[in-house]
């Protein structure tokens, strides 16, 4: 059973275009996480949602919309896409957010490509 | 602020050999640290975490890490290197809630025939 699953796996678009990227959780945990990797390998946190409440928005563009419909679900939607957006997008989530100590879980990452 | 420095983007090693990846933070309170790892294509994996329990800290598939506060490092070796070690490393620090994890820039470890 897949704990954290992203789709798609993969997109190419172009820019200007507004996508979605799919994340859902199956460990129960309460708080999740959106983090993007850029061509260097540098992650870098940029949401949270802990039961659906943002906790953490770190300094990302309006384009970014963070959505959570349930605990076990956040999307991430982007509007008007830009060359600096192409990177991996990587959901994660742990069992509260709250414990400093706590594990984060990851999923397999979307690869993103703007045109 | 609190930081992760990660020394070496890149160390390759031979088959058999020992391997070090370095850590180094910087935090104004007790941190809490981690390594994952991450295999091409994949999503990141905890390899093992510290938690204050105990200095020396034992992971899976055979490595460890080892807090020293007095150099605040918190590097990550294994014995033997396998071929299938071969990933990318990243080291974090965490210091106030689980939401508030900082990577470090990564290492990629080559493990040579």
């Amino acid at each position: 059973d897949t704990a954290v699953s992203q789709t798609p796996k993969y997109l190419v678009t172009q820019m200007g275009n507004d996508k979605s990227i799919k994340c859902e959780q199956n460990l129960g945990h309460d708080t999740m996480y959106w983090y993007k990797q850029d061509s260097k390998k540098f992650l870098k946190i940029m949401f949270s949602y802990n039961n659906k409440e943002l906790i953490i928005n770190e300094t990302v563009p309006n384009r970014f919309s963070p959505k959570s419909p349930d605990k076990a679900h956040l999307n991430l939607h982007i509007n008007s896409l830009e060359l600096g957006d192409s990177a991996v997008y990587f959901c994660a989530s742990s069992q509260s957010g709250l414990a400093v100590e706590e594990t984060q879980y990851f999923g397999p990452g979307t690869r993103l490509l703007v045109l | 602020a609190q930081s992760v420095t990660q020394l070496g983007s890149h160390v390759s090693v031979s088959e058999g050999a020992l391997v070090l990846l370095r850590c180094n933070y910087s935090s104004s309170v007790p941190p809490y640290l981690f390594w994952y790892v991450q295999y091409p294509n994949q999503g990141l994996q905890l390899l093992l975490k510290y938690t204050s329990a105990a200095t020396l800290v034992k992971g899976i598939n055979g490595f460890e890490a080892e807090f020293k506060k007095s150099e605040t490092s918190f590097h990550l070796t294994k014995p033997s290197a396998h071929m299938s070690d071969a990933a990318e490393y990243f080291c974090a620090v965490s210091y106030s809630s689980a939401s508030k994890i900082i990577f470090g820039s990564g290492t990629r470890l080559s493990i040579r025939p």
